[in-house]
């Protein structure tokens, strides 16, 4: 079973920080995507990652994928309260479509 | 953009009852269905792996005759909670898988059984 586990599990921060977050597995995987989910909805796809040290910036956010291709993390600058939810990591594995969740960062930024 | 509903939003059922959720591609067609469970404060899940025209696959640990699963088109997938029990409650979510779109996940669907 692949597992992924995120850290931190819970991250509170002032409006304007810098911040990462980080997903780790023991499998490798051929593709990784990054999630921010909101309270009572279903998550939104932030971005997909293929390539073994690939890093991909989303205004704000910068993502990165371990040359392994076993981690990721996400990186935010100067954050604002609208970046606040769950942040969730997945992987699939060689030949499949089917991802695994990370266990989740919830993430607060306040104002 | 893909667009996935799901429907209900939200369900409050008898102990012993079942109820039905449904996942639709609004603009795509999605040739796999993916069925989530949340718990609360927790994260995804995945059930069970949907496939148009064919049975399901199923998780370890979970029961097929509980939680029943049919993709009847391209478009469209359902979840059958079976004689639902209160530890069913849950955030129950879909997401769909297209080829040009890749993966969209539907808003999601509370289940509370009473």
């Amino acid at each position: 079973t692949q597992l992924l586990e995120q850290s931190p599990q819970f991250l509170s921060i002032q409006e304007g920080e810098n911040l990462t977050v980080y997903c780790n597995s023991s499998s490798v995987f051929s593709s990784l995507q990054w999630y921010r989910q909101e309270p009572g909805e279903g998550p939104v796809l932030l971005v997909t990652v293929v390539t073994g040290g690939e890093v991909k910036k989303l205004k704000r956010l910068t993502f990165q994928f371990g040359d392994a291709r076993k981690d990721s993390s996400l990186h935010i600058t100067a954050a604002q309260p609208g970046d606040t939810g769950l942040y969730l990591c997945a992987g699939a594995g060689s030949g499949t479509y089917k991802y695994i969740f990370g266990t989740g960062t919830r993430l607060k930024v306040l104002a | 953009g893909a667009v996935v509903s799901q429907h209900p939003s939200r369900v409050i059922c008898k102990s012993g009852t079942s109820v039905k959720i449904e996942c639709r591609s609004l603009d795509f067609q999605a040739t796999t269905m993916f069925w989530y469970r949340q718990f609360p404060k927790k994260s995804l899940m995945l059930m069970a792996t949907s496939n148009e025209g064919s049975k399901a696959t199923y998780e370890q640990g979970v029961e097929k005759d509980k939680f029943l699963i049919n993709h009847a088109s391209l478009t469209l997938s359902t979840l059958t909670v079976t004689s639902a029990h209160p530890e069913d409650s849950s955030f129950y979510i879909c997401s769909a898988r297209s080829g040009d779109y890749g993966y969209t996940f539907g808003s999601g669907t509370r289940l509370t059984v009473v």
